[in-house]
């Protein structure tokens, strides 16, 4: 069975700070890792995914992970982040047979 | 051209009603899913078809039965709606890969369902 650990609930930031958000993972076999954010009131949107190939991934707005697989980790960062970061961020896994398992989200603040 | 759309995104309803959420999704995807996004955010899967067969049936109580007439729709209907039932759905659809993973899935805005 696949679960996803997201290490903080919340995670404040100031403008311009860089951020990471944190993901563990258990998994029996090969998965695939997503990141979705979800902005107020609205549905959810990829903001990268690793499939295969380079551990290092880039999705939108800036965002960037890194797949580790001797620490089943797959770490969210951003270098700078805006105001609009301000969301609910959520790790997912998906693996043969399973529909995507999401973790319990990390709700990012960022303030001026 | 939405990819994903349900409606209604909002539905208010009283106790012991029966209502539906309708989904539909022009991707051509062959899966498609129902979530529940609780108080806390969390999301949970509920269900998922496959070319209109049902592939996974969580423990849900059974007033939720899905129905999807075909592969690009899936609806959702509750009866005898509870307050405990109040919380966002979300209807996904996505690409299965040969192997049986999924590649990414693509969301709905949401249906706020608040049981009063």
């Amino acid at each position: 069975a696949q679960s996803v650990t997201q290490l903080d609930s919340q995670v404040p930031v100031f403008e311009e700070a860089p951020v990471e958000l944190r993901c563990n993972y258990s998994s029996s076999v090969s998965v695939y890792l997503f990141w979705y954010v979800q902005y107020p009131n609205q549905g959810l949107q990829l903001l990268l995914k690793y499939l295969s190939g380079s551990t290092l991934v880039k999705g939108i707005n800036g965002f960037e992970a890194e797949f580790n697989k001797s620490q089943t980790s797959f770490h969210l960062r951003k270098p700078s982040v805006h105001i609009s970061d301000t969301a609910e961020y959520f790790c997912a896994v998906s693996g043969y047979g399973t529909a995507l398992i999401f973790g319990k989200g990390t709700t990012l603040s960022v303030s001026s | 051209d939405t990819a994903v759309s349900q409606t209604p995104k909002y539905l208010v309803t009283q106790m012991g009603n029966d209502k539906s959420i309708k989904c539909e999704q022009n991707l051509g995807h062959d899966t498609m899913y129902w979530y529940k996004q609780d108080s806390k955010k969390f999301l949970k899967i509920m269900f998922s078809y496959n070319n209109k067969e049902l592939i996974i049936n969580e423990t849900v109580p059974n007033r939720f039965s899905p129905k999807s007439p075909d592969k690009a729709h899936l609806n959702l209907h509750i009866n005898s709606l509870e307050l405990g039932d109040s919380a966002v759905y979300f209807c996904a659809s996505s690409l299965i890969i040969p192997g049986g993973a999924d590649t990414e899935a693509f969301f709905g805005q949401g249906t706020r369902l608040t049981v009063v």
